[in-house]
């Protein structure tokens, strides 16, 4: 039962134009997202992330924006650039004592120069 | 600034075999978690560990332990290797108690693979 989806597996942008990659979970007890950012044969490098009482949040190109009566997220990047080409994975957590991430599946952006 | 270290790297095991992963959280960091991440998949949460006191399980193998040591750094302990159990393997840390504890930061990984 995948709590956190991302249902496109890839896009791809141009450079200097915006990068919108979505994601969509189910379980309405989450209070916490987070987005990564994952090169081949490297660990998630966390970019941003969102309490559940927010509904946006910015920082440089990067901005959150999360919409709890959809259950729907989503991580705006402007300008995007050929750099930022790497699989970005959605995570959520749950309120309360536990900690853990539930991931999305990805979607692999691509900027094309 | 110092990350999460992991090691070793990459690790190549016989079916039946044992293996210990480990892992060094970011400096004063006390919180460790362990995700398996299998080829084409999203990472999936195994255990972790706060002050050395398991805080939370997901879907770990009977076959698997972990522990957390006095001086916060964790080990991922795989006996009977399966084939299926080839993956990446990555420690995320975090620091308990702040407005940060949410933000998980992961080291590099270890890649197994079971032959």
């Amino acid at each position: 039962d995948q709590q956190v989806k991302q249902n496109s597996p890839s896009l791809s942008v141009q450079e200097g134009r915006i990068s919108i990659l979505n994601c969509d979970y189910t379980n309405s007890m989450f209070d916490y997202f987070l987005w990564y950012k994952k090169y081949p044969a490297e660990g998630p490098t966390f970019l941003i992330s969102i309490s559940s009482i927010k509904d946006k949040n910015e920082d440089g190109r990067f901005t959150v924006f999360l919409n709890k009566s959809a259950k729907h997220l989503s991580l705006h990047i402007v300008p995007s650039q050929p750099g930022d080409s790497a699989v970005y994975f959605c995570a959520a957590k749950r309120g309360g004592a536990t900690n853990k991430l539930i991931f999305g599946t990805g979607t692999l952006l691509a900027v094309q120069p | 600034a110092a990350g999460v270290i992991q090691s070793p790297r990459h690790l190549i095991k016989e079916k039946r075999e044992t293996a210990t992963l480990k892992c060094y959280p970011i400096p004063r960091h006390d919180t460790v978690y362990w995700y398996q991440q299998g080829p084409g998949q999203d990472p999936q949460f195994l255990i972790s560990f706060y002050e050395k006191m398991q805080s939370d399980k997901g879907s770990i193998p009977d076959r698997f332990s972990a522990q957390q040591f006095s001086d916060y750094h964790s080990e991922l302990n795989m006996s009977s290797l399966e084939l299926g159990d080839s993956a990446l393997y990555f420690c995320a840390s975090s620091l308990a108690g702040t407005p940060l504890y949410n933000e998980q930061f992961f080291g590099p990984g270890t890649r197994l693979t079971v032959l």
